[in-house]
C-alpha cells in the first residue's frame, strides 16, 4: 500500500553520465513535485507537474528534465551529470483543497556523482 | 520575501517530557499554510501537522500540535510525552496561498535527539 513510491533508492555514477528517476503515487492525487535536498539537508523545490503540465520550474540546470506520462507518474531524467547534483531528490504528490493541499512524499533517492 | 526560519539546530529532550521546536515565517500573503515534517535517519519525510493561516484553533494530531500565533508569525510544533521513535529532524514549511502554485518553502530544520 506504498503511497508515493520512488526507483531507484541509491543512484551511484560517473560525471557525465545520463540517468533517470521513476516516481509513481497511487494516491490519486493530481499534482506531483521533485524537491532537492543538498548535504547540508536544505529541501527546494525544482519542479511541479499537475495533470501532467509544468506549473512550477524553479531555476534548475537544463540538464534536469521532467516527464510525466500520466498524472500518477513523474519521472526525473538528469544529462550530463556533474559532482554537485550529488543530493537525496525526493518526489511528492498533493491533491489541490484537501488539508492545505498537503504533500506527501516518497522514501527519497540519493544520487552520488563521482 | 518568503522565509522560514528555525533558530534551533539541534534539540535534547528526556524521554517521557514535552519538547517544542521553534519556528518562524515571514510572508505578505495573507492566506498560508504551515506545515511540519519529520525525518528520520532513515531518510524519508514523513508529513506530521498542517495549519492554515485563518484556522481559529491550533492544529492538533496525537501527540503533535502546533502552536500557532499569527501576530508573531510563528508557528512551533510541541511533541508531547517524547518516546526515542521521535529523534529525527524536523523541519518547519510554509505555502503561500497566492499565485495558486503549490510551493513548499523549507526552513533549515532541528535536529531532535530523544534520550532514554
Amino acid at each position: 500500500d506504498t503511497a508515493v513510491s520512488q526507483t531507484p533508492k541509491y543512484l551511484v555514477t560517473q560525471m557525465g553520465n545520463d540517468k533517470s528517476i521513476k516516481c509513481e503515487q497511487n494516491l490519486g492525487h493530481d499534482t506531483m513535485y521533485w524537491y532537492k535536498q543538498d548535504s547540508k539537508k536544505f529541501l527546494k523545490i525544482m519542479f511541479s507537474y499537475n495533470n501532467k503540465e509544468l506549473i512550477i520550474n524553479e531555476t534548475v540546470p537544463n540538464r534536469f528534465s521532467p516527464k510525466s506520462p500520466d498524472k500518477a507518474h513523474l519521472n526525473l531524467h538528469i544529462n550530463s551529470l556533474e559532482l554537485g547534483d550529488s543530493a537525496v531528490y525526493f518526489c511528492a504528490s498533493s491533491q489541490e483543497g484537501v488539508r492545505g493541499d498537503t504533500q506527501y512524499f516518497g522514501p527519497g533517492t540519493r544520487l552520488t556523482v563521482l | 520575501a518568503q522565509k522560514i526560519t528555525q533558530t534551533q539546530p539541534g534539540m535534547f529532550v528526556q524521554e517521557k517530557e514535552a519538547v517544542t521546536l521553534d519556528c518562524t515565517y515571514d510572508t505578505s500573503d495573507p492566506s498560508y499554510g504551515l506545515f511540519w515534517y519529520k525525518q528520520p535517519s532513515s531518510g524519508e519525510m514523513i508529513f506530521l501537522i498542517y495549519q492554515g493561516s485563518y484556522d481559529q484553533q491550533n492544529a492538533t494530531e496525537g501527540r503533535y500540535s502546533l502552536n500557532f500565533q499569527k501576530a508573531r508569525k510563528s508557528a512551533n510544533l510541541v511533541i508531547s510525552a517524547s518516546q526515542l521513535g521521535d529523534s529525527a529532524m524536523y523541519f518547519c514549511a510554509m505555502r503561500p496561498f497566492s499565485g495558486g502554485y503549490n510551493k513548499l518553502i523549507f526552513g533549515a530544520g532541528t535536529r531532535l535527539a530523544v534520550h532514554p
